[in-house]
């Protein structure tokens, strides 16, 4: 059973467009969401997070709008750039949990 | 800067045979973890670790053991390896003693069982 729900698997935007990527999941009690970057032969690594507290996170260029009711939450990437080309992974954490759930990522494709 | 690094990059394995992948990091850090990442899937968690001489299992530990015998190392071993297990691994380590336990991902080790 999948618990995080990530839409689309593949994105394609020009150079300087909004991507959106999409995340959803299951578990209420979910508090800590972080988004991973993977570029290819590369492990992830931390890109941007938000707790359920919060209904927006902005770093730059990235924001994430978490939606607590609807179970969703999504990444926006303005002013998309060629090198933001990479696989994005939504995840999430129950408590102090040391634990991750992983969305199955989203392959971004950034035209110039 | 911490640093997770792993061991080899790439290796083949015939079927059958005895796998040891072996992760190293400098941040000090208490958690290990072991992923599996096969495309569609995501990351898959198969043993952690959150102090030496001791490991747990994941969510897909069946045919992995894992090895912590001090804070840096971290093994994962596939005593019979099988063709299903033919994926990318990647160590990763975090520091419970932050709020965000962000994972510190290595570079990974592509396995191909044939």
């Amino acid at each position: 059973q999948q618990q995080v729900r990530q839409s689309p698997q593949s994105l394609t935007v020009w150079e300087g467009e909004t991507a959106i990527l999409n995340c959803s999941y299951e578990d209420s009690t979910f508090n800590y969401f972080p988004w991973y970057q993977q570029f290819p032969g590369e492990g992830p690594a931390l890109l941007i997070s938000i707790s359920s507290v919060s209904d927006k996170k902005e770093d730059g260029r990235f924001t994430i709008f978490f939606n607590k009711r609807e179970k969703k939450l999504s990444l926006h990437i303005t002013d998309s750039q060629p090198g933001d080309s990479a696989t994005y992974f939504c995840a999430a954490r129950k408590g102090s949990n040391y634990q991750l759930i992983w969305g199955s990522g989203t392959k971004l494709i950034i035209k110039p | 800067e911490a640093a997770v690094t792993q061991s080899p990059r790439s290796k083949v394995a015939v079927t059958g045979g005895k796998v040891t992948l072996s992760c190293h990091q400098t941040n000090n850090h208490d958690y290990m973890y072991w992923y599996r990442q096969d495309t569609g899937h995501g990351l898959r968690l198969i043993h952690y670790s959150y102090v030496a001489d001791s490991t747990e299992k994941g969510d897909i530990p069946d045919g992995y053991k894992a090895s912590r015998p001090s804070q840096e190392n971290f093994s994962l071993i596939l005593e019979l390896a099988s063709l299903s297990q033919t994926a990318v691994y990647f160590c990763a380590s975090s520091d419970a003693r932050t709020v965000s336990y962000e994972q510190y991902f290595g570079p990974g080790t592509r396995l191909t069982v044939l």
